[in-house]
Formats: C-alpha cells, structure tokens, sequence
C-alpha cells in the first residue's frame, strides 16, 4: 500500500528556469512532509519540511507548498542550477510515529 | 563531523548464506533505522529501534534480523532466508522523543547475490 506516491519518475529543465516537483499522499493522519534529495551512491539529505499547520514554507532557492485538501504537496526549485541535478524523494509521517513513508523518487536533469 | 557510517560500501551474498551490514552513528541519536531501496520504488522500512535493547519490524521484516546492543551501532543481518536481497540498503537515525525530526542517512550498502 503506498501512502505516498510521485507520479513523474523524471523531469527535465533548463538551467535558470523552475523545477516543480509533485506529490501525493493518501493517510489523512500525516502531519508532517518532507523533502531529501539524493546524488547516486550516496544516501538521501534532508532539504526542506513542513509541517500540516502550514501550506508554505520557504528556505532559499526551494519553497514546498501542501495543499492538505488536495493531499498534495509540492517542491518548486527557482532557479534550478545543474548542481540540483538529483533524484528527489518526499516523504510523510505522523508526528508522533517516526514510521517515515517515502515516494519511489523523481530524478531532476537541470540542463546547463 | 557527526554522522552515520555504513559498512561496507558493496556486498556480496553467496546462495544459502548470511550477512551482516554495519551501520554506526555518533550523532548521539536515540532512534535508528533499516531501509531497502529497490528500482522504481520508495524507501521501504526493514526494522527500526527507538532505544537501545528495543526494535520493531517495519513493512519488510521477513528474511531480516537486527541487534540493538549500543546506541551508536544498529547492524542489520540479511539471512539465507531472505530470497531477494539484491537492493540497496539505507540506515537512518534521528533523535527520539522530539516531534517532527528529519531522518539523517548514512551512503547505503549495495548488496548484490554472486
């Protein structure tokens, strides 16, 4: 059963232009989503959360934004750098679970 | 530089045996964490520990064992009966009782059937 699920394996953008990353989630009880970005061979790095109390939440270059009604949510990269070039995974608990579930990933190609 | 070490890097199983994958941490976590991670597919959780001496099974648990003996180490043994080992293994910590942390992960281990 996966609760929480990227639809689009792979996205492809020019450099300077945005990345928008989707996600969505079907356990109403997740309250908290995060965002890691994954180089090959190494393991995944925390970039940005948010919690179900917000709808935006900010921090440089990456903003995710969660749509609560929609069970959605979503990470916009502006502007993209070839350096952002990763495989992106979102995940979601329940505050008090630390049983995290994590999507099948999105790998992002930002062309220079 | 506080983090989390898995060893080995790339690990390979002959038919029928057992191994043991390392990970250890010394960012003074309470709760560690096991994941597989097949093509196409999320992370999938294996076993989890929120203390020492204490683990639960995730989602996959079958064909797996783990040990919880120190707080810094959480080795993971994939047994002969585990049919499809061949993934890419993550380990996870993070602090226990505080709401809402991030996950931190180690590089993974590659384990591949000879």
């Amino acid at each position: 059963d996966q609760q929480v699920k990227q639809n689009s394996p792979s996205l492809s953008v020019q450099e300077g232009r945005i990345s928008i990353l989707n996600c969505d989630y079907t356990n109403s009880m997740f309250d908290y989503f995060l965002w890691y970005k994954k180089y090959p061979a190494e393991g995944p790095t925390f970039l940005i959360s948010i919690s179900s109390i917000k709808d935006k939440n900010e921090d440089g270059r990456f903003t995710v934004f969660l749509n609560k009604s929609a069970k959605h949510l979503s990470l916009h990269i502006v502007p993209s750098q070839p350096g952002d070039s990763a495989v992106y995974f979102c995940a979601a608990s329940v505050w008090n679970n630390n049983d995290m579930r994590f999507g099948a990933g999105t790998r992002l190609t930002v062309k220079p | 530089d506080g983090g989390i070490t898995q060893s080995p890097k790339y690990l390979f199983r002959k038919e029928g045996q057992n191994v043991t994958l390392s990970c250890e941490q010394n960012l003074n976590h309470d709760a560690m964490y096991w994941y597989r991670q097949d093509p196409g597919q999320g992370l999938r959780l294996i076993y989890y520990s929120q203390i020492v001496n204490d683990f639960q099974k995730g989602d996959i648990a079958e064909g797996y064992s783990v040990s919880r003996e120190k707080k810094e180490s959480f080795p993971l043994t994939v047994t002969s009966a585990q049919k499809n080992p061949t993934a890419f293994y993550l380990c996870a910590s993070t602090s226990g009782g505080v709401r809402n942390q991030p996950q931190h992960f180690g590089d993974g281990t590659r384990l591949s059937i000879l």
